[in-house]
């Protein structure tokens, strides 16, 4: 596609409920970033995947959330046992480069847990 | 652990007045960028500063990256309400990026 897209734009979920947040990353970028943006703050790091590889993981906040990317394109972001506290916008991006340089971010989806 | 700070949080300008965000890093950048991000929208990339002192511009906004590469700027000359968003910094070393909490831009016709 054109650009990054992440499904579902909007979910809503009851206190502990699992969710799984996709990301489509701009075909033959290989860096792939999630974030975790609250109201009126700035993206929060939360994983970084160089191809199929998870590089970093140290954003997650808790072990409640698990992301994969296993065939080095398609993200999946799962969050366990969802808690108040999660709702955010979840905000996936990616980049051409390995590490990550410009960029590219998706639309982002909006969490809210109940 | 990598933490980016950004001031003011808050701007509101007339339209024609200049505007200026600052961020600094507590520790050594490989680089920085700088985002957009609009209401209800995503960040969008702007540029990024990789050399020590290094200043670029585009049309009316002058980024610059600091000698120790730990603190950078983004000048907006003669704002327009076209300016209207948040402005984030990035700062990235390693493969990370820390993001600065932006600074919200207002511009009054």
């Amino acid at each position: 596609g054109a650009g990054v897209s992440q499904s579902p734009r909007y979910k809503v979920a009851k206190r502990g409920q699992d969710v799984a947040l996709r990301c489509d990353p701009i075909s033959g970028h290989v860096s792939l970033f999630w974030y975790q943006q609250a109201l009126g703050q700035g993206p929060e790091f939360l994983t970084y995947f160089q191809n199929e590889a998870q590089l970093d993981k140290s954003g997650l906040p808790s072990d409640r959330f698990f992301a994969e990317r296993p065939e080095g394109s398609v993200s999946t972001l799962k969050i366990q046992r969802t808690q108040q506290e999660d709702s955010a916008v979840y905000l996936c991006a990616s980049s051409i480069l390995a590490g990550g340089r410009e960029q590219f971010f998706g639309p982002g989806t909006r969490l809210t847990v109940l | 652990g990598q933490q980016v700070m950004q001031i003011p949080q808050y701007q509101h300008v007339q339209e024609g007045e200049d505007f200026t965000t600052y961020c600094n890093s507590s520790t050594t950048l490989s680089n920085i960028q700088w985002y957009k991000q609009r209401p209800g929208g995503h960040p969008v990339f702007l540029i990024q500063l990789v050399k020590s002192g290094e200043v670029k511009k585009q049309k009316r906004l002058t980024f610059q990256f600091g000698e120790a590469k730990k603190n950078s700027s983004l000048h907006i000359t003669a704002t327009q309400t076209t300016d209207v968003g948040t402005y984030f910094c990035a700062g990235s070393s390693n493969n990370d990026m820390r993001f600065g909490a932006g600074t919200r831009l207002t511009v009054k016709p």
